[in-house]
């Protein structure tokens, strides 16, 4: 069965740093696309950042809102995708979800919550 | 940056209706666009991919279609577990959601 399941969310500052993971398994995770999506309270969905495989070049995408300020990346050997947050506002404040990517988002976690408070 | 207007952003509708959706993309965008279903404190679910693309699982009555910057999602006939929000996507060039349609009872 293919499953994604993130952590590392929690309460932080404004200004802030945070790191999310998001642990695979139950497919080939390497010869996958992978994206973050978050969604703010009571707000609609976001896309955050997206992560080639390495096998089609490892490179990154993000969003306009986030970008300079996060880093997506890969640990093949683990399994595992990340999101580096930095530099973090109070409008980051929102769910964050892994998801894989084939013809848009396919599997998504159940999602790690990130707020941003002083 | 790719925009994406869905319409309306919400409706109230009984079952059994017939329910559509409308995605309209700032340019064109092939045929890269998806539809989920999100229910409240879940992962949004996919419904449709490649615009016309019925994902596996999915009931029959869920069908997309369009292409280039129109898009439809249609339910025939609306059951009582369809009462969500749905989203569009596209994934042409980075990825935009459209702003959500919310389906309530009426």
């Amino acid at each position: 069965e293919v499953q994604l399941v993130e952590s590392g969310g929690g309460l932080v500052k404004p200004g802030g740093s945070l790191r999310l993971s998001c642990a695979a398994s139950g497919f080939t995770f390497s010869n996958a696309w992978m994206s973050w999506v978050r969604q703010a309270p009571g707000k609609g969905l976001e896309w955050v950042a997206r992560i080639k495989s390495k096998t089609d070049g490892g490179t990154t995408d993000y969003a306009a809102p986030v970008r300079g300020r996060f880093t997506i990346s890969r640990d093949d050997s683990k399994n595992t995708l990340y999101l580096q947050m930095n530099s973090l506002k109070t409008e980051d404040t929102a769910v964050y979800y892994c998801a894989t990517e084939y013809y848009g988002m396919d599997v998504w976690g159940q999602g790690t919550t990130v707020t941003v408070s002083s | 940056d790719i925009q994406m207007t869905q319409s309306p952003s919400s409706l109230s509708a009984s079952v059994g209706d017939r329910v559509t959706i409308t995605c309209r993309a700032s340019q064109g965008i092939r045929n890269d666009l998806a539809w989920y279903q999100q229910k409240p404190g879940k992962a949004p679910k996919r419904l449709i991919y490649a615009a016309s693309s019925l994902q596996s699982g999915v009931p029959s009555r869920f069908s997309g279609s369009g292409s280039g910057t129109e898009f439809t999602l249609t339910i025939s006939s609306l059951q009582p577990e369809d009462f969500a929000t749905y989203y569009c996507l596209q994934h042409n060039t980075y990825r935009t959601f459209g702003q959500g349609t919310k389906v309530e009872i009426k």
